[in-house]
């Protein structure tokens, strides 16, 4: 069975750091592309950022291009996303996601992490 | 950006009857390669999102044939021909045409 296993969230001060992982099992993670979605609670569903399956291609929507980076260890099968500079309006529930291809072409997200929540307060 | 406009917003449904939810992109999704990257989601309560229709119109493994999607360009729609309680949530629908990739606002479904 595919799985992807989040863990990392948790209470921030605004301006502070923090670092999200997202563990695969039953599929051979090089040989996808992985993203990260979020969505603050009782909104919608916000694309942040895709990182190709080799990690040589990374994009990331305007909203985090600066603060936050996506990478992936493919021996660990692990995919991060390291979050900086943190704001109030980062405090939302983070979901990883699989695309079905390893390259940043698009495609459908399944299967997703459990959900990872941030809250970024003082 | 591409702007992905839901309506409705939220819709009441009785049980066994049938449910309509539209979404128009503000351009459309035809990419070079002749491929719509377009995608419909159901978001149960306290879950993560779940895959229900790819590239349109194909029903994803294990999804009901009661779902049916349908469209092209910029007008695209998702159909439950017979609700059932299973299918409350909120329906997102996505595209991945082009960068950045973007959702439209939900649609909330329940029972009456």
């Amino acid at each position: 069975e595919m799985r992807l296993l989040q863990s990392g969230g948790g209470l921030v001060q605004p301006g502070g750091s923090l670092r999200l992982s997202c563990t695969a099992s039953g599929f051979t993670f090089r040989n996808f592309a992985m993203s990260w979605v979020r969505q603050a609670p009782g909104k919608g569903l916000e694309w942040l950022s895709v990182i190709s399956g080799n990690g040589g291609s990374t994009h990331y929507a305007d909203s985090v291009k600066g603060r936050f980076t996506i990478s992936r260890d493919n021996s660990k099968n692990t995919l991060y996303l390291q979050m900086d500079s943190l704001r109030a309006e980062d405090t939302a529930f983070y979901y990883c996601a699989r695309s079905p291809d390893p390259d940043n072409s698009g495609g459908w997200f399944d299967p997703w992490g459990q959900g990872t929540l941030v809250t970024v307060s003082s | 950006d591409i702007v992905m406009t839901q309506t409705p917003l939220s819709l009441s449904v009785t049980p066994g009857q049938a449910a309509s939810i539209s979404c128009k992109p503000s351009q459309s999704l035809l990419y070079s390669d002749g491929k719509t990257y377009f995608y419909w989601y159901l978001q149960k309560p306290g879950q993560p999102p779940q895959l229900l229709i790819y590239e349109v119109s194909n029903r994803f493994s294990g999804v009901p044939d009661r779902f049916r999607g349908s469209g092209s360009g910029t007008d695209f729609t998702l159909e439950i021909s017979r609700v059932e309680a299973e299918d409350v949530g909120v329906y997102y629908c996505m595209q991945t045409t082009q960068l950045p990739w973007t959702f439209g606002q939900g649609t909330r479904v329940d029972l009456k």
